[in-house]
């Protein structure tokens, strides 16, 4: 099946630890995407990228790292400079920038202990 | 930037119609209207998307007036797996393809 895989689905960090994310799509989709999600909010734009060794600050990228070495894989880093990092964190693709119709992936749940 | 209101909550009932209706006064002129369904502790999924008028597809139908400062997502004959948090977006190359997001309307469906 077509679809993008999270991983870990909860991960714990201990204060002042650097933690990266997997997110791994089949799709074959030129656009990636990683968001943040609050209790009770909506979806905040971290960074995304359109293309492979590609990719741009969204709203809330200070304190996170990416990179998109290939195409399939769009790995996110949460460096000790992210001062709140718990949070759930979704990763998402689509065929194109332009194209709004986004696949997600079933998340990431971060707890700093 | 669009500012996008909608309700933070909702109840109905199973077989009724149900309509969120979402509040996008600065929407720019390229941008498109889409929603998406969230259940707890999943990925959103994507409903539909619209330009303007009346979009319908196989689990929903958006209306957008003339002036796509609102839009509303209709779901027919709601069951209770259709309880979830619905999202209004708007988005385009306007503001480099990037989605803003709504904070979301609760939908609670009753038997």
């Amino acid at each position: 099946d077509g679809g993008i895989t999270q991983s870990p689905k909860y991960l714990f960090r201990k204060e002042g630890q650097n933690v990266t994310l997997s997110c791994e799509q089949n799709l074959n989709h030129d656009a990636m995407y990683w968001y943040r999600q609050d209790p009770g909010q909506g979806l905040r734009l971290i960074y995304y990228s359109q293309i492979v060794n590609d990719f741009q600050k969204g709203d809330i990228a200070e304190g996170y790292s990416v990179s998109r070495e290939k195409k399939e894989s769009f790995p996110l880093t949460v460096t000790s400079a992210q001062k709140n990092p718990t949070a759930f964190y979704l990763c998402a693709s689509s065929p194109s920038l332009a194209n709004y119709g986004y696949t997600f992936g079933s998340g990431t749940r971060l707890t700093v202990v | 930037l669009a500012k996008i209101t909608q309700p933070i909550s909702m109840d109905s009932y199973e077989g009724q119609e149900v309509n969120i209706t979402c509040s996008h006064n600065n929407i720019a002129t390229n941008d498109y209207i889409t929603w998406y369904q969230q259940f707890p502790s999943q990925g959103p999924r994507f409903i539909i998307q619209g330009y303007k008028t009346k979009v319908t597809n196989e689990v929903a139908s958006l209306f957008i007036p003339a002036d796509r400062k609102s839009s509303t997502l209709s779901l027919p004959r709601v069951s209770l797996s259709d309880t979830a948090v619905y999202y209004c977006l708007v988005g385009g190359m306007d503001s480099n393809y990037q989605l803003i997001w709504g904070a979301g309307t609760k939908l609670i469906i009753k038997p």
